[in-house]
């Protein structure tokens, strides 16, 4: 089983809708992250947290919100989905390792396909 | 504004030879960057970083160089497998640390049996 799992993988919805994409992992990491993919753009930072009550807005938060549920889960959501938010989303958490400090090494999960028509 | 840029969309290589993928950055606050490694359907996954401080860092076939003067890194892969055959990202951030990667637009590398 992968160690940091997305749902759903694929997702098509109309302009409007609520989206809520859930990311948990098992690799008993404290801080997570939610990117978004784009052709031609590369991966930009949407929001990430260092733990269940550390949350931090990204390079392009506007239009998404997130919730840290517990350790192991991080959700993103779409409040009214919009067309140019269909992306490839991912998943991703980090250790600071012996430092305390973000090394730049990230776990990805698959990533989530969303369409919005 | 693209900070880090990857002017190569696609790259192809005969197996066996030197893959060389090229990134150039603007942020002049940039001094740690990092490789990473995508196949389709996956997430993509860390392959290896330098910091400002080396102009160079191996790890098996991977080595990447910094020039800062010219604000330019490359990854060499030697030699090229067909496992190769994937998207590479450079990434970049000002202070290591810093949560906030700036991302490459990725190359395609493809390994020619």
């Amino acid at each position: 089983d992968a160690d940091v799992t997305q749902t759903p993988r694929n997702r098509i919805t109309k302009t409007g809708k609520r989206i809520m994409l859930e990311c948990s992992q098992t690799k008993g990491h404290d801080r997570m992250y939610w990117y978004r993919q784009d052709p031609g753009l590369g991966l930009r930072l949407i929001y990430y947290s260092f733990d269940v009550k550390d949350i931090n807005k990204g390079e392009i938060s506007d239009g998404y919100s997130v919730s840290r549920q517990a350790q192991a889960k991080f959700s993103l959501s779409l409040e009214s989905a919009i067309p140019n938010q269909t992306a490839l989303y991912f998943c991703a958490t980090s250790d600071p390792g012996p430092s305390g400090r973000f090394t730049g090494e990230l776990f990805f999960g698959e990533g989530s396909r969303l369409t919005v028509l | 504004d693209q900070q880090v840029k990857q002017n190569s969309p696609s790259l192809s290589v005969q197996e066996g030879r030197i893959s060389i993928l090229n990134c150039d950055y603007t942020n002049s606050m940039f001094d740690y960057f990092l490789w990473y490694k995508k196949y389709p359907a996956e997430g993509p996954t860390f392959l290896i970083s330098i910091s400002s401080i080396k102009d160079k860092n191996e790890d098996g076939r991977f080595t990447v160089f910094l020039n800062k003067s010219a604000k330019h890194l490359s990854l060499h892969i030697v030699p090229s497998q067909p496992g190769d055959s994937a998207v590479y990202f450079c990434a970049a951030a000002a202070n290591f640390g810093n949560e906030k990667l700036t991302f490459g637009t990725g190359t395609r590398l493809t390994i020619i049996p």
